[in-house]
């Protein structure tokens, strides 16, 4: 497609268990971003991917956060034993490069709730 | 540490105002400053790029203006449209500390355009 896609739409779950989120950045794109958008938090920067590799991954919140990119294409951000804190939009974000003046391209989100 | 305040946090005008929305940010050492446009239930979408040499850019009824050493930015929105109805973010790409080159987001305003 045009733009980044983001698996699922919309995902609720119990409390405890582990989720799985998907983005396909745009094609050629290097540099993947997942940010996370929590009511009255605005967004937050979890991880960058240059490649496959992650050089920054300060923003993930806690070890139950991971994520992994394969093929310098699909990237999957997992969040394991959800809590219901981690309720949010969870955004992903593809540019063709590191370059810092380079715009970023949003997808529309995974819309998490934990029961 | 970056901070970024967007203010108002909500905004009603009559279509046809012209508009000011305003950005302020904690620490000049920026590459850039994005304004993008958020839609319910969607991603971002990015309007303006202002590079930190430049003082502003423009696109059609579009206007944003930087002014690093105070750290201010604004977004100008000429005779404005129901259209234009959406919460804008302002974003700034960081150049020093544990999330170099990362974008630091406001909280947004969110603007109602009224027919």
């Amino acid at each position: 497609g045009a733009g980044v896609s983001q698996s699922p739409s919309n995902k609720v779950t119990e409390k405890g268990k582990d989720v799985e989120l998907r983005c396909d950045p745009i094609s050629g794109h290097t540099a993947l971003y997942w940010y996370r958008q929590s009511l009255g938090q605005g967004l937050e920067f979890l991880i960058y991917f240059q490649g496959n590799s992650a050089p920054d991954k300060s923003g993930l919140p806690s070890d139950r956060f991971s994520a992994e990119r394969t093929g310098g294409s699909v990237s999957t951000l997992t969040i394991q034993r959800t809590q219901q804190e981690d309720s949010a939009v969870y955004l992903c974000a593809s540019s063709p490069n590191r370059d810092s003046n380079q715009p970023q391209h949003f997808g529309d989100g995974t819309r998490l709730s934990i029961l | 540490k970056q901070e970024v305040t967007q203010i108002p946090a909500a905004l009603s005008v009559p279509e046809g105002e012209n508009l000011v929305l305003n950005c302020s940010f904690t620490d000049s050492a920026i590459y850039n400053l994005q304004w993008f446009r958020q839609d319910p239930g969607k991603g971002l979408t990015s309007l303006l790029l202002i590079q930190s040499s430049q003082r502003e850019q423009t696109s059609g009824r579009l206007n944003a203006s930087l002014d690093k050493s105070s750290g201010r930015s604004t977004l100008y929105i000429a005779a404005s449209q129901p259209g234009d109805s959406a919460t804008y973010l302002c974003a700034v790409r960081t150049i020093y500390g544990g999330s170099q080159g990362n974008l630091i987001f406001g909280k947004g305003t969110k603007l109602s355009v009224k027919p």
